[in-house]
């Protein structure tokens, strides 16, 4: 069965940093491009950052440009998001998927920004 | 970033009943080297995460009932839901993936009337 399962989300003060990892199985993960979308309480999806299969190419919303980075590790499957000043206007749940038009999704990390 | 626009925000629909919502983008999201639209639909339920329903504007995902289906091209796409069913209350976003800084529509909510 494919799946997607992220972690390391969690309570952080404003400024602070936190790494989301996302664990991928079933599929060849090396072979996909990779993306983390987030959703604020209450509100919309909003896409938050892509890399490309190879990691040759990243890109990122303009919202969290210069403070996030995201990276892939294809020998563990695995995707992450480097957050750092991080701010109150970032608590989300974020979730990782696959593909430019996310075919697959984890159930999504919880990531509070708060003093 | 290409803007992508819903209408409209909510919507209540008897069972059996159509559901349409429509979906703009601020540039074409046509490739006219492969006449695809990128442009996909999602269905999301309180406490889960979005469930792709359609990509390319209108290609199916496996195991989606074909009550729903998508058109549009170029600007402006439709999502149809035929027959609403009661487990079809959700939002439904619409997403283009034309450019490299993807962008989602702000949903729009389908409930029962």
């Amino acid at each position: 069965e494919e799946q997607l399962v992220e972690s390391g989300g969690g309570l952080v003060q404003p400024g602070g940093s936190l790494r989301l990892s996302c664990a991928a199985s079933g599929f060849t993960f090396s072979s996909y491009g990779m993306s983390w979308v987030r959703q604020a309480p209450g509100k919309g999806l909003e896409w938050v950052s892509t890399i490309s299969e190879g990691a040759g190419n990243t890109y990122y919303a303009g919202s969290v440009q210069g403070r996030f980075a995201i990276s892939r590790d294809d020998s563990k499957s695995t995707l992450y998001l480097q957050m750092n000043s991080l701010r109150a206007e970032d608590t989300a749940v974020y979730y990782c998927a696959r593909r430019g038009y996310f075919d697959l999704w984890g159930r999504g990390t919880l990531v509070t920004v708060s003093s | 970033d290409i803007v992508m626009t819903q209408s409209p925000d909510s919507l209540a629909v008897s069972l059996g009943e159509r559901a349409t919502i429509n979906c703009k983008s601020s540039q074409s999201v046509l490739y006219t080297s492969n006449s695809k639209n990128y442009l996909a639909w999602f269905q999301q339920k309180p406490g889960q995460p979005p469930k792709l329903l359609i990509s390319w504007a209108s290609t199916r995902e496996s195991g989606v009932p074909d009550r729903f289906s998508g058109s549009g091209s170029g600007t402006d796409f439709t999502l149809t839901i035929n027959s609403l069913q009661a487990e079809d209350v959700a939002v439904y976003y619409c997403q283009q993936f034309y450019s490299t800084h993807f962008t989602f529509g702000p949903g729009t909510t389908v409930d029962l009337k």
